[in-house]
């Protein structure tokens, strides 16, 4: 069975600053996606970055951007110029390319100082 | 903005009620899910629906009961809840596995209050 890690149940970073968020998972497959969804107070689940396992070029939006290690399974986030939005509870997920389940990782709260 | 709209938004409902959540999405979806989310919890799959039909069911208590009569909508019937079953209700839906953009896209939830 597939298992996704988040290590750090809470961060926090100061406004501007460059923050990284970790998570390890478990898989057999060779062939799936990975993804970091942002969850503010507001509750809405959005999608931040979604990253291919079969493309080593990490993927990028805007300020996130992934380091993603597919030997060390390793998909970690990176927050650049933190803005006071940037505050959430942060998801990292795995889908089997051939499968409906969506596997999240126990979630990473980030707070943002000003 | 959400292409997955979620209603009703707050619902408290009594453990003797029927009440239902409705869900819609015009991204031509073919796979659409619900889920269920304590707070501070990952959210927890409960039902998946594939092409119209129910493919997969995580052993979720008969008290909850989905629908998904076309392709763009997806319904949730309650019936005798528990006060536990409070939670958040997220809608998601995705293209279905094996197709390019394998995103699941969710609503914005469902509040749900058993009392």
């Amino acid at each position: 069975a597939q298992t996704v890690t988040q290590s750090q149940p809470e961060m926090s970073v100061q406004e501007a600053e460059t923050v990284t968020l970790s998570c390890t998972y478990d898989t057999s497959e060779s062939d799936y996606y990975l993804f970091w969804y942002k969850q503010p107070p507001s509750r809405q689940m959005i999608l931040v970055i979604r990253q291919e396992a079969y493309k080593q070029q990490n993927a990028t939006e805007n300020r996130f951007s992934v380091n993603f290690q597919k030997a060390a399974k390793s998909f970690s986030l990176k927050i650049s110029d933190s803005q006071l939005g940037d505050a959430a509870m942060y998801f990292c997920a795995y889908r089997w390319r051939y499968g409906n389940k969506l596997v999240f990782g126990a979630g990473t709260i980030l707070r943002v100082k000003s | 903005d959400t292409e997955v709209t979620q209603t009703p938004k707050h619902l408290v409902m009594g453990m003797t009620n029927k009440k239902s959540l409705k869900c819609e999405q015009h991204m031509g979806h073919r796979a659409m899910y619900w889920y269920k989310q304590k707070a501070k919890k990952p959210p927890e799959l409960m039902f998946v629906y594939s092409y119209e039909k129910l493919s997969i069911n995580e052993s979720v208590p008969s008290r909850f009961s989905p629908e998904c009569p076309n392709s763009s909508l997806l319904n949730l019937h309650l019936h005798a809840l528990q006060p536990e079953d409070s939670a958040l209700y997220l809608c998601a839906s995705s293209q279905v596995s094996g197709k390019a953009g394998n995103t699941i896209y969710f609503g914005e939830g469902s509040w749900l209050t058993v009392v």
